[in-house]
């Protein structure tokens, strides 16, 4: 089993749609959960950062975690053209050398 | 503000030459420092980190080798470059624990002919 999955996609949406990108993981000793945002041959960009269950907002951008599932979300509303770029799910794994452990990104595409 | 450099951004390299990427950091002090692979479609690969000035930790058993002579310089070498290690070459720079985040840079695209 996989430590992180994710749909590749790719997801397809008309503009001012709500997204929903989703992630489940296996590690339960996984706390810090993040979202990257990555644009053609660009380096990602952190997006979110969440620690432990609950929700978080930033502006257009929700991000969900649920440990007890082992499910990560994130949440786009009025979702624009500038959106159209592959997210990365990434819980935290290890402590000391804080290594991320990285979904392999659903590719997203809003249609104006 | 930090800043993540990487050059050179693409590349064009025959099999069995050398490999030398370099990344610089700035604003920061003892950040710890990544090496990420990421084929084409694919995601993310950790290669190799650092969390301090000679210490390299490995990943992945593969011919490249990572080396961190100052404080915010990570440099990935290669002796001998293989087809397969053509990809989308990342560095990033975390402030370490108790903070997880990590921050890219620019990325350098390498195609091995």
């Amino acid at each position: 089993q996989k430590e992180v999955e994710q749909d590749p996609g790719p997801l397809s949406v008309p503009e001012g749609a709500i997204v929903s990108l989703n992630c489940t993981y296996s590690n339960s000793a996984f706390q810090y959960f993040m979202w990257y945002r990555q644009y053609s041959r660009k380096g990602p960009e952190l997006l979110m950062y969440t620690y432990s269950s609950g929700n978080k907002e930033d502006g257009r951008f929700t991000a969900q975690v649920d440990k007890s599932s082992k499910y990560i979300s994130l949440f786009i509303r009025d979702s624009q053209p500038s959106d159209s770029a592959t997210y990365l799910c990434a819980p935290e794994g290890y402590s000391s050398a804080s290594k991320i452990i990285f979904g392999s990104g659903t590719r997203l595409s809003i249609r104006p | 503000s930090q800043t993540i450099h990487q050059w050179p951004a693409t590349l064009v390299q025959p099999v069995g030459s050398p490999l030398s990427l370099e990344c610089t950091v700035e604003g920061t002090s003892n950040p710890n420092l990544y090496w990420y692979r990421q084929a084409a479609g694919r995601g993310l690969q950790l290669l190799f980190y650092s969390v301090g000035i000679g210490q390299i930790s490995s990943e992945v058993p593969q011919n490249l080798s990572a080396s961190r002579p100052q404080d915010r310089q990570f440099i990935l070498s290669s002796k001998k470059l293989l087809l397969s290690d053509s990809g989308f070459y990342l560095c990033a720079w975390g402030p370490g624990a108790p903070a997880y985040e990590q921050y890219f840079g620019p990325g350098t695209r390498l195609t091995v002919t």
